[in-house]
């Protein structure tokens, strides 16, 4: 599965969208892009995942950039309860074991 | 309501005292799996099932043992605890273990502490 790259942390104003960047650059042609995240040590609660289009759920929307080199999961109206740890994962479908690898992911802080 | 539910949420044991972590999903998934999460390296898998009676190893499986006699369950066991296997785990669920055709749905955690 492909390496992924995060700001390890960010802020964003209640209310406001939140923009979280991935870098996947050595993304293969089979491999899906998802979005997990963790508050506070929490069980990892999936959010959205996708192959080559965007995505929207009642959660988020992932935007993957036509060479799917980087993709962005956008929260649209981020509230306090948004504040966690969001990993971005690149996964094949076959991967060994089914496992998701987990990164250092990005710290979101919601403030008021 | 779909979920994974992990028995029990806290544990303080001692060295060597045998104990099992049970799992329990109730979506009728195929694969489940198991996945410590300690400081500085993220969450990393223990061992996985693809169906009933076929386990293998994950990523870490020293000192783990795992069973999958009925779909719905899936303990882990550690025969023989020890300090460094204190950490926080977790158990997830699938309906078959692939990308893009599901999710993995995870419990809320069970954090050991081995003294």
């Amino acid at each position: 599965d492909a390496k992924t790259t995060q700001p390890p942390s960010m802020d964003c104003a209640e209310g406001r969208a939140a923009n979280l960047p991935c870098n996947h650059s050595t993304i293969s042609g089979n491999e899906y892009v998802y979005w997990y995240r963790q508050i506070h040590s929490q069980g990892p609660q999936y959010i959205i995942h996708g192959l080559k289009n965007n995505e929207t759920n009642e959660m988020a929307s992932l935007i993957i950039t036509e060479d799917r080199k980087s993709s962005t999961l956008i929260l649209p109206h981020a509230t306090l309860r948004d504040t966690a740890v969001y990993y971005c994962i690149v996964r094949g479908y076959y991967n060994q074991g089914g496992k998701l690898i987990f990164g250092q992911g990005t710290e979101l802080s919601v403030k008021p | 309501e779909a979920q994974v539910t992990q028995n029990p949420r806290y544990l303080i044991t001692v060295t060597g005292k045998k104990l099992t972590v049970t799992c329990s999903q109730n979506m009728n998934h195929e694969y489940m799996s198991w996945y410590r999460q300690d400081p500085g390296l993220g969450l990393r898998q223990i061992y996985y099932s693809m169906n009933v009676e076929v386990t293998d190893k994950g990523d870490v499986p020293e000192g783990y043992k795992v069973s999958r006699k009925e779909k719905r369950n899936f303990p882990l066991i550690l025969e023989s605890p020890s300090p460094n296997q204190t950490s926080l785990y977790f158990c997830a669920s699938s309906l078959q273990g692939l990308a893009g055709t599901d999710t993995q749905y995870f419990g809320p955690g069970t954090r050991l502490t081995v003294l």
